[in-house]
C-alpha cells in the first residue's frame, strides 16, 4: 500500500530551528509538497520537490531523497506564527496525490 | 498568485436537507478541481476529481449519489451533500490546478467549508 508517515506532533522554541521529517512509500513518484495549514483554515503551498537536494525559500527549505524516500522541512528562526500543521504529499506514478497526517507544530516563546 | 474560493464558509443545517457548497477560481481556469474531506486532526482524503464537462471521479467508498459533483464551467465546481446526516460533519475543502499547469503543478486551495449537520 502506498504510506506517508510524519510525526504527530513537535515543539520548538521561538527563534530556534526545527526539522520536520516524511517518508513514503508509494507507487511510483512524481513529486512531493510541504503545506502548511492554520487550525480551522485550508492548506497554502510551501514547497515542491521533484529532484534530489535542497530548494530554499527564505525562511522554509526543503529537502529530497528519492532514493531513501524520505524528505524534510526545514523551518529558521521560528516565530510564533509558524504554529500550524504541516502536510507532506507525494504524487504517485498515477498523478495522484498522497496526503500525510500532518505534523502538529507548537512553537513555545 | 492564484485563488480559489469557497463557498459558504460555515454551515449548519438539520439532518435529511441537501447542502451546496461552491468551489471557484477567480483569475484563472482550472479544467480539474479536487474536493477533499478532513476530520479533525486528521489529514485530506480526497473525495472525488472534478472534470469541466465531464462526471467526476471518485474515490473508493465515496457515494456518488450522496454527494454530487458538478463542474459547469472551468471556473466553477458544486458539491452537493444530500440529505445530510450528523456523521457527515466535516470540512471540506476544494482545490485547483491553473489550466496548463500539468499534473504536478502546484494546488490552490478553498477556504474550506465547515459543515454541521444537526
Amino acid at each position: 500500500g502506498q504510506n506517508i508517515d510524519q510525526p504527530t506532533e513537535m515543539t520548538a522554541t521561538e527563534g530556534a530551528i526545527v526539522q520536520i521529517n516524511c517518508t513514503y512509500q508509494t507507487s511510483g513518484f512524481n513529486g512531493l509538497f510541504w503545506y502548511q495549514q492554520h487550525a480551522g483554515e485550508a492548506p497554502t503551498f510551501l514547497s515542491y520537490n521533484v529532484l534530489d537536494g535542497l530548494e530554499e525559500k527564505g525562511r522554509f527549505s526543503s529537502f529530497l531523497s528519492r532514493s531513501k524516500g524520505y524528505s524534510y522541512l526545514l523551518l529558521k528562526e521560528l516565530q510564533m506564527k509558524d504554529s500550524a500543521s504541516y502536510l507532506c504529499a507525494v504524487t504517485d506514478s498515477n498523478y495522484q496525490l498522497i496526503w500525510g497526517a500532518g505534523t502538529k507544530l507548537i512553537i513555545k516563546p | 498568485g492564484a485563488v480559489v474560493s469557497q463557498h459558504p464558509s460555515r454551515v449548519i443545517c438539520k439532518s435529511g436537507t441537501s447542502v451546496k457548497i461552491e468551489c471557484r477560481s477567480l483569475d484563472f481556469q482550472a479544467t480539474t478541481m479536487f474536493w477533499y474531506r478532513q476530520f479533525p486532526k486528521q489529514s485530506l482524503m480526497l473525495m472525488a476529481t472534478s472534470n469541466e464537462g465531464s462526471k467526476a471521479t471518485y474515490e473508493q467508498g465515496v457515494e456518488k449519489d450522496k454527494f454530487l459533483i458538478n463542474h459547469a464551467s472551468l471556473t466553477l465546481s458544486t458539491l452537493t451533500v444530500t440529505s445530510a446526516h450528523p456523521e457527515d460533519s466535516s470540512f471540506y475543502i476544494c482545490s485547483a490546478r491553473e489550466q496548463g499547469a500539468g499534473d504536478t503543478g502546484e494546488l490552490f486551495f478553498g477556504e474550506g467549508s465547515r459543515l454541521t449537520v444537526l
